[in-house]
């Protein structure tokens, strides 16, 4: 079965321009879950998807947002980048719904904001 | 979550086993205990889970305490590849799906 796939895994924007990133789910799974992790803050939870839509939310401003689509895909988009967005953008799928914490992750976005 | 603790660092000779403690005192009685690590640059990796009983899988085994407050995670046979960060979680029953990662052990195996 193919992983959690990422795309794009390299990316270089500017402050103030806005990012999307998308994330393909291992067949079968259904709950898709974004983290963001930065040197200084280590591995944070951004938001989680199940059947397109959202279940939970991390502390992160309105300028983060995500959707799934209804083959389980989903993206996350982040508007008017700042220098502190620069991290590794990981996604994960799991493959039951509630409480689900055996998660496979992808290889994560390194996005880098100048 | 129940605050887990683990040491910040560990050292272990390629091919002797590696044991990982994890505290987990304040651990209530059905929330498991979750493990994973992450290779450098790499996306954390799922390794086991366990609620009561010891479990084993192909890569490791995990053993918890019969009261629950702790837990040890076990590679058999070590190689330079498990050289890693290794996060020990236990997610809140009744939570949500998030995991709460905080800044695990970083265990450097050694040729």
């Amino acid at each position: 079965k193919a992983g959690v796939t990422q795309t794009p895994r390299y990316l270089i924007k500017t402050r103030g321009q806005q990012v999307t990133l998308s994330c393909s789910p291992i067949s079968g799974h259904r709950s898709v879950s974004w983290y963001q992790q930065t040197p200084g803050q280590g591995l944070q939870f951004l938001f989680e998807y199940f059947s397109e839509t959202q279940r939970n939310k991390g502390n992160f401003p309105g300028r983060f947002s995500g959707r799934q689509f209804s083959n389980s895909r989903s993206e996350m988009n982040v508007s008017t980048l700042e220098l502190g967005d620069s991290a590794l953008y990981l996604c994960a799928s799991s493959p039951r719904g509630r409480e689900n914490y055996e998660q496979y992750f992808g290889p994560g976005t390194r996005l880098t904001v100048t | 979550d129940a605050k887990t603790t683990q040491p910040p660092s560990m050292d272990c000779a390629e091919g002797r086993a590696a044991n990982l403690p994890c505290n987990h005192s304040t651990i209530s009685g059905n929330e498991y205990v979750y493990w994973y690590r992450q290779i450098h640059s790499q996306g954390p990796q799922y390794i086991i889970h366990g609620l009561k009983n010891n479990e084993t899988n192909e890569m490791a085994s995990l053993i918890i305490t019969e009261d629950r407050k702790s837990s040890t995670l076990i590679l058999p046979h070590a190689t330079l590849r498990d050289t890693a960060v290794y996060y020990c979680i236990a997610p809140p029953e009744g939570g949500s799906e998030k995991l709460v990662f905080g800044k695990g052990t970083k265990l450097t195996v050694n040729p």
